[in-house]
């Protein structure tokens, strides 16, 4: 019955080895939203996809890509993970992408940096 | 000054009392104002939204908003030992896609 499908809930990686982060939705929203939480902090948006075209954050570091093959599926690839890297990383939908819509959001993926 | 602020608490109650969380916003023009909640290591979940002035009730919940402030606070009636969390405040608007997120509250509940 899930809607948002985050995978893996918890991902272990070395310093500067490339790490891939999954998120499936069976929501049909055409935005998908990657954000990083770190401990106590508000979640920041990294980037978000409306359908096929990718927006990026003007602050997000160039280690931070994005793919999204299909309406369902959203990646995050972290190309040479740091230490401060190390964070919650939750994925979000929305129907539309306007600002006054309510968010979905998945289980996280707790990444760690080693 | 960030866009959304929050008391970081912990904001301790006891079993059956109110919670009462506050909110506040820069963006005179924000029209949507979410209250999210996050347990310990999981993901935010949504509990309340509001688009106009006044109260709004849903269960033990009520959100108040008050745009000429530019306030929004969420009450916990009835507090119980499950309502111990983080509650995020969110602020949005129609034509921008992003939401502006507080740091949160967090709130713990004794029994």
């Amino acid at each position: 019955d899930a809607m948002v499908i985050q995978n893996p809930r918890y991902q272990v990686t070395q310093f500067g080895k490339p790490v891939t982060l999954s998120c499936s939705q069976t929501l049909n929203h055409n935005v998908m939203y990657w954000y990083q939480q770190k401990s106590s902090q508000a979640p920041k948006l990294l980037f978000h996809y409306y359908d096929k075209d990718f927006n990026n954050e003007a602050d997000t570091p160039d280690n931070f890509q994005s793919r999204r093959p299909n309406t369902s599926f959203c990646f995050l690839d972290i190309r040479s993970p740091g230490l401060g890297d190390a964070a919650m990383y939750l994925c979000a939908t929305g129907p539309f992408g306007g600002g006054n819509e309510k968010l979905f959001f998945g289980s996280g993926t707790q990444l760690s940096v080693l | 000054q960030k866009e959304v602020e929050q008391n970081s608490g912990p904001l301790s109650v006891p079993e059956g009392a109110i919670a009462s969380l506050n909110c506040t916003y820069s963006d005179r023009g924000s029209q949507s104002f979410f209250w999210y909640r996050q347990y310990s290591g999981k993901s935010p979940e949504l509990i309340m939204f509001i688009y106009s002035n006044g109260d709004k009730e849903d269960g033990r919940f009520t959100a108040q908003l008050n745009k000429a402030s530019q306030y929004v606070s969420l009450l916990i009636r009835d507090s119980q030992p499950s309502d111990s969390a983080t509650y995020l405040c969110a602020v949005g608007r129609s034509n921008d896609y992003k939401l502006s997120f507080g740091a949160g509250t967090t709130v713990t509940v004794r029994a």
